[in-house]
């Protein structure tokens, strides 16, 4: 039982470039979703998805976009690298959707540059 | 709408010290409160949580309590260790399940 993966740990951008941040879950959790962490603002919520077929945007979701065809996996999408999104991005599942605990994945390293 | 402050860091300890991170919150309704912790290099794990006014959350020597009348969930632990270094976020769940995180505060603990 892997839990949740993510890839690559590490990724250097140059500004415009395009990415797929990836995310797999094998714990059959219907609910996914993706943060990004800042220094003193903690971690805010990008998109989110509920189940296979449905998603929703978080807190911060410009610049990003998501789709989730399997419960398994949920990729993050970046379409024009900016600089503004150079921070620590951090997949997320939950077998409730409602107050249930969320198991993080370890984490990608972006820089944007 | 919904927010989470925490006490702000770095919070530097020597080793068996009484530890208090101080945690408030604001939102409509009545939201589930947790503790998650970041260990160097790694993604959060849940530490604790509190679904309802006055329930206590316990684990690994950490306690929290949920508290209405102040807004507050602030997390203690009786005697820290060096393995207890990490960061600390307080969150709320917001909208059903998405977690509102405070910035984190830095644990520091000196042997």
């Amino acid at each position: 039982n892997a839990g949740v993966t993510q890839t690559p740990k590490f990724q250097v951008l140059k500004t415009g470039q395009s990415m797929t941040l990836q995310c797999a879950q094998d714990m059959n959790h219907e609910y996914m979703s993706w943060y990004r962490q800042d220094p003193g603002m903690g971690l805010r919520l990008i998109h989110y998805s509920v189940g296979a077929g449905i998603t929703d945007q978080g807190e911060v979701p410009n610049g990003y976009n998501v789709s989730r065809s399997t419960t398994e996996d949920f990729p993050l999408r970046l379409l024009s690298a900016a600089p503004s999104q150079t921070s620590v991005y951090f997949c997320a599942s939950s077998y409730s959707p409602i107050g249930g605990e969320q198991f993080f994945g370890p984490g990608t390293r972006l820089t944007v540059l | 709408g919904d927010s989470v402050t925490q006490m702000e860091g770095p919070v530097t300890l020597s080793e068996e010290a009484f530890l208090t991170i101080n945690c408030t919150y604001t939102a409509t309704g009545y939201p589930s409160l947790f503790w998650y912790v970041q260990y160097p290099g790694e993604g959060l794990q849940l530490l604790l949580k509190a679904t309802k006014a006055d329930d206590k959350g316990s684990n690994k020597g950490f306690e929290a309590t949920y508290r209405k009348e102040t807004t507050s969930f602030h997390l203690e632990k009786g005697s820290v260790q060096v393995s207890d270094s990490a960061v600390y976020f307080c969150a709320l769940i917001w909208g059903g399940n998405k977690l509102v995180f405070g910035a984190g505060t830095i644990l520091r603990v000196k042997s």
